[in-house]
């Protein structure tokens, strides 16, 4: 699986738009991107996941670059409730679950 | 649906001791896994299953043995507990091993004496 850069950490002002940049410049043509993200002591919840297109859901969209060497979440309006530490995760479609590698990923903190 | 489920919550054994973490999910899905996280650090897996009766290692499986006779139960076992196993365990569970989403447990902290 591709490599994924992120930065450590972010501020985001509550009521705001918190956009999560992630590097994966190494990614191949069937590795989707997925997002992660974990609340303080509770185990991850999966955010959102997209291959090239663009992605929205209830809780936050995916932009993908045409080039897919990069990706940012973006959770349109953070509440202090969106404060966890966020996984960028890439996966070929045919690997398995046990191939998801969670590496540090960003902690945002929402300022109230 | 009660989801993914763990217990216990809290637990802190002596070195040497030995102890199961149980885990339990209501979604009939076929694949099961552990996680351990330290401070710091991501999640790293410990052992998985794709199904009733199968498991296999994953990145740091030494000092956990894991089976999985049923369906719904994915239970880990230290046989023989350390300091270095103090951390926080979850559990996660999918339909299938090739399945988008992951759904995690609340997970054990557990502490090493």
């Amino acid at each position: 699986d591709a490599k994924t850069t992120q930065p450590p950490s972010m501020d985001c002002a509550e009521g705001r738009a918190a956009n999560l940049p992630c590097n994966h410049s190494t990614i191949s043509g069937n590795e989707y991107v997925y997002w992660y993200r974990q609340i303080h002591s509770q185990g991850p919840q999966y955010i959102i996941h997209g291959l090239k297109n663009n992605e929205t859901n209830e809780m936050a969209s995916l932009i993908i670059t045409e080039d897919r060497k990069s990706s940012t979440l973006i959770l349109p309006h953070a509440t202090l409730r969106d404060t966890a530490v966020y996984y960028c995760i890439v996966r070929a479609t045919n690997f398995g679950n046990e191939k998801l590698t969670f590496g540090t990923g960003t902690r945002l903190t929402i300022i109230p | 649906n009660a989801g993914v489920t763990q217990t216990p919550k809290f637990q802190v054994l002596k070195t040497g001791q030995s102890m199961t973490l149980q885990c339990a999910q209501d979604m009939n899905h076929e694949y099961m896994s552990w996680y351990r996280q330290d401070p710091g650090m991501g999640l790293r897996l410990i052992h998985y299953s794709v199904g009733a009766g199968i498991t296999d290692q994953g990145e740091v499986p030494n000092g956990y043995n894991v089976s999985r006779s049923t369906t719904e139960d994915f239970p880990l076992r230290l046989l023989s507990a350390a300091p270095s196993q103090t951390s926080v365990y979850f559990c996660a569970s999918s339909y299938s091993k090739v399945a988008i989403t992951q759904y995690f447990g609340p997970g054990t902290r557990l502490t090493v004496l």
